[in-house]
């Protein structure tokens, strides 16, 4: 049971390159996440995602969009990376009323954006 | 909106108690999630709260919450090198966050003297 697994673990982007980090589940879970984590700001929302085929906005969603056309994968997609970008990105899953179990986040996603 | 407060640093000795302490605004918050993450790994759940609860205990872990002052607290019985983490502090009007996520609070440094 690999639980969530995050694609890259690292990656230097160039300002203005695009880029998709994948994220996949085998745990059945409806909803995935995707965080950002800077150093002082703790965890930010950017998207998410409470089924197949449904994405919603979070806190900071602006310069990044996402698609969940399977159940089990979540991508998180720049368009045209920033240095403001930079950051470890962290996804997530939970079952819908998951209670108990809370969040299982992925290993993250350092990416560095020059 | 949300918010979730922390001190971004706790530093003890090793074998002492650790209590990690955070606050919260949102007075619907029903569940309250402490994570923790060692380095370079995403997060953990270690351990949860409802709000009709005082008190939660689980081996060297004792969660107290005071929901008048929304005052929730950490104690680490014994502290341990491997206890060296940050911790979060989350909370959620739904169970397991729903699909509006989890309000992380920035994280706690534990750092463990020897």
């Amino acid at each position: 049971n690999a639980g969530v697994t995050q694609t890259p673990k690292f990656r230097v982007l160039k300002t203005g390159q695009s880029m998709t980090l994948l994220c996949a589940q085998d745990m059945n879970h409806e909803y995935m996440y995707w965080y950002r984590q800077d150093p002082g700001m703790g965890l930010r929302l950017i998207h998410y995602s409470v089924g197949e085929g449904t994405t919603a906005k979070g806190e900071v969603p602006d310069g990044y969009n996402v698609s969940r056309l399977k159940k089990q994968n979540f991508l998180l997609g720049l368009e045209s990376a920033a240095p403001s970008q930079t950051s470890v990105y962290f996804c997530a899953s939970s079952l819908q009323t998951g209670f108990l179990s809370g969040y299982t986040f992925g290993s993250g996603t350092r990416l560095t954006v020059v | 909106g949300e918010d979730v407060e922390q001190s971004l640093f706790l530093s003890v000795r090793e074998g002492d108690s650790s209590v990690i302490n955070c606050t919260y605004t949102d007075s619907s918050s029903t569940y309250l999630y402490w994570y923790k993450q060692e380095p370079g790994a995403g997060l953990q759940l270690l351990t949860y709260i409802f709000s009709n609860m005082d008190m939660k205990q689980d081996q060297r872990l004792t969660v107290l919450l005071n929901k008048k002052d929304k005052h929730l607290s950490l104690r680490i019985a014994d502290t341990q090198t491997g206890d060296s983490a940050i911790y979060f502090c989350a909370e959620s009007i739904r169970p397991g966050g729903g699909a509006d996520g989890l309000t992380f609070g920035k994280g706690t440094h534990l750092i463990i003297q020897p």
